[in-house]
């Protein structure tokens, strides 16, 4: 089973909608990224988070999502009015940070969004 | 920018062929490669790392060799089974402040009996 959990594991919402997710990274990551993944295929990344402030995110989510990670155990991705093409599996993972090297990324099994 | 681009967009097999799936990145620095495998309805996991020249990564059969002269990470395994189905990610991360994994696009392996 995933350490890093993610709810709801589903999700449905209108054309023009607030979405939001959660995961829970696992226990002692100080580091969380979030991932959209379309057509089970390629992973596309989109926010980075070093103890709950963002290093490095992608144009579209500063313009459309909302990301934040209030506390270490707690972070969520919101977007705030859902279009056809945000119909993802949008995946958070976890890792530890070190500033020596690259660390592994663990994953949890990801939110399904489906904008009608 | 980082790149990280696979030849196979589909791989279909028998039990018991050999598997390769070619990884190719490019970078400017010296990453830590990773192949990473994904299950119907599951998270991408880790399958194995390297992060030095000629260092070899292995799990479950499966192997590769961090080859910094061709810029390449080929993921090999002698002999497949069909629970060996699954889409295989290569990527690459340099830590620190960039510590995000850059993905190729994706290698779906079929294996039938």
């Amino acid at each position: 089973d995933a350490a890093v959990t993610q709810k709801p594991r589903y999700l449905i919402k209108m054309k023009g909608q607030e979405a939001e997710m959660k995961c829970i990274p696992e226990k002692g990551h100080t580091a969380v990224f979030w991932y959209q993944q379309k057509q089970s295929k390629e992973l596309k990344f989109l926010i980075y988070f070093q103890n709950q402030q963002p290093l490095d995110q992608i144009d579209m989510v500063k313009e459309r999502f909302s990301a934040v990670c209030p506390s270490s155990s707690l972070c969520s991705l919101g977007i705030r009015t859902c279009e056809a093409e945000d119909s993802a599996l949008y995946l958070c993972s976890s890792s530890q940070f070190r500033l020596g090297g690259a660390e592994t990324l663990y994953f949890g099994s990801g939110t399904r969004l489906t904008v009608l | 920018g980082d790149s990280v681009t696979q030849t196979e967009g589909q791989v279909a097999l028998s039990e018991e062929d050999f598997l390769t799936i070619h990884c190719n990145y490019s970078a400017s620095g010296y990453p830590t490669l990773f192949w990473y495998v994904q299950y119907p309805g599951e998270g991408p996991q880790l399958l194995f790392r390297a992060s030095r020249d000629k260092e070899k990564g292995s799990s479950r059969g499966f192997e590769a060799t961090y080859d910094k002269g061709t810029t390449s990470f080929h993921l090999r395994k002698a002999s497949v089974q069909e629970s060996d189905s699954a889409v295989y990610y290569c990527a690459l991360s340099f830590g620190g402040s960039n510590a995000k994994l850059t993905f190729g696009k994706g290698t779906k392996l079929s294996v039938k009996s």
